[in-house]
């Protein structure tokens, strides 16, 4: 099956570092990838839609000079998290698309949790 | 634009009882409804998905869900709960940018 890892699992950095988050598909060619962020004990916001190639697409609210996204290649985005602050803190998790076929499934990474102190 | 509506944030039920967490959709186009599992600090795990074929849909570790397109819904159950099945349940669907609109999740606790 369709996997995708991310890495790192969990990461604890200072404010106003910033963060590197990876997210790869290991078996197939993702031409989209997703970006969400997860507070505890809620769903799943979408922030940003990555195409490969091409600038990501932001959802309403969420700052694009704070989430820095690049898709630079079919198998590899990367969210970077700039300027941290405590409020960044919470659990990040990619998904990906497999841009082989039409099909609307997405499967997703184990996630991402960032602590910013 | 598409939404998904779960109700009910908390369902228990006993081993070996029927599990069913309900999810209702609004879609101004055919939709394609899914079911994803999350354990704590895990990522989603897809149970089943709803493709404009069969209207009911089985999936992985016994779960089934029913589209009903007169109802709205795409209800998930299982008809025999397992300690293993507690988690937090999400119900989405996707637009035609492919994107996944998800519901707030229910949370599955089993008892002994």
């Amino acid at each position: 099956g369709a996997v995708v890892s991310q890495h790192p699992s969990r990461v604890i950095c200072k404010s106003g570092t910033s963060v590197k988050i990876e997210c790869r598909s290991l078996d197939f060619q993702a031409t989209t990838m997703f970006w969400y962020r997860q507070f505890p004990k809620q769903s799943l916001m979408l922030m940003a839609t990555s195409n490969e190639g091409s600038k990501a697409t932001y959802e309403q609210g969420v700052e694009k000079d704070k989430f820095l996204i690049n898709h630079a290649s079919l198998t590899l985005s990367t969210l970077t998290v700039t300027s941290a602050h405590p409020e960044d803190s919470s659990f990040y998790i990619c998904s990906a698309r497999d841009g082989s076929g039409s099909s609307y499934e997405q499967y997703f990474g184990p996630g991402t949790r960032l602590t910013v102190t | 634009a598409q939404s998904v509506t779960q109700l009910g944030s908390h369902v228990s039920v006993s081993e070996g009882a029927l599990v069913l967490l309900r999810c209702n959709y609004s879609s101004s186009v055919p939709p394609y409804l899914f079911w994803y599992v999350q354990y704590p600090n895990q990522g989603l795990q897809l149970l089943l998905k709803y493709t404009s074929a069969a209207t009911l849909v089985k999936g992985i570790n016994g779960f089934e869900a029913e589209f009903k397109k007169s109802e709205t819904s795409f209800h998930l159950t299982k008809p025999s709960a397992h300690m293993s099945d507690a988690a937090e349940y999400f119900c989405a669907v996707s637009g035609s940018d492919y994107k996944l609109s998800f519901g707030a999740g229910t949370t599955v606790t089993v008892r002994a």
